[in-house]
């Protein structure tokens, strides 16, 4: 079945530590997106990726990095000077936007939930 | 600052009621428009989209779109207690990120048996 998998589904983070949540896909989709959603508030966007080997900030980018070897994968590091980490983080992957009429629609996967022990 | 705006709700109605979720956007150069499920404690889930103005229907569900009223919405008729969710409201960002999508806060969904 196609589809996203992000891993771990639970992270719990030490003070001063960096961690890296999996987003994987195989729908062959060329975007993928990472977006954080707090509680009661909207998906908000960190990063972006249309193509392999290049990246975008998105709003909120600060304290997290990225990387885009691979098509298929798009992982996200929260790194130790992201100072409120707790949140839902969602990967998301859209097939390539082409033109200026109409966007792909993106598909989620379960999401990683993080947590500052 | 582009903005997607939604009555956070709850929204509360009866079974077999008709459900009315409403959703303005700020951009006037945004041409797609989602409408996504989420259930609580799972991720959003794609159950319409519209590029177009006028009504686009999918079962029980109908997508509404005015772009000259910057104004989208979503019907969903029948409505059953398994529809009792969070629906979020999502709107292209026109301009140099038109791959990129702004979400709304979304709007609670509460379907009384």
């Amino acid at each position: 079945d196609g589809g996203i998998t992000q891993s771990p589904k639970y992270l719990f983070r030490k003070e001063g530590q960096n961690v890296t949540l999996s987003c994987e896909q195989n729908l062959n989709h060329d975007a993928m997106y990472w977006y954080r959603q707090d509680p009661g508030q909207g998906l908000r966007l960190i990063y972006y990726s249309q193509i392999v080997n290049d990246f975008q900030k998105g709003d909120i980018a600060e304290g997290y990095s990225v990387s885009r070897e691979k098509k298929e994968s798009f992982p996200l590091t929260v790194t130790s000077a992201q100072k409120n980490p707790t949140a839902f983080y969602l990967c998301a992957s859209s097939a390539e936007f082409w033109g200026a009429v109409s966007n792909q629609p993106q598909h989620f996967g379960d999401g990683t939930r993080l947590s500052i022990l | 600052q582009k903005e997607v705006e939604q009555n956070s709700g709850p929204l509360s109605v009866p079974e077999g009621a008709i459900a009315s979720l409403n959703c303005t956007y700020s951009d006037r150069g945004s041409q797609s428009f989602f409408w996504y499920r989420q259930y609580s404690g799972k991720s959003p889930e794609l159950i319409m989209f519209i590029y177009s103005n006028g009504d686009k229907e999918d079962g029980r569900f109908t997508a509404q779109l005015n772009k000259a009223s910057q104004y989208v919405s979503l019907l969903i008729r029948d409505s059953q207690p398994s529809d009792s969710a969070t629906y979020l409201c999502a709107v292209n960002a026109a301009g140099g990120s038109q791959g990129n999508l702004i979400f709304g806060k979304g709007t609670k969904l509460s379907v009384k048996p």
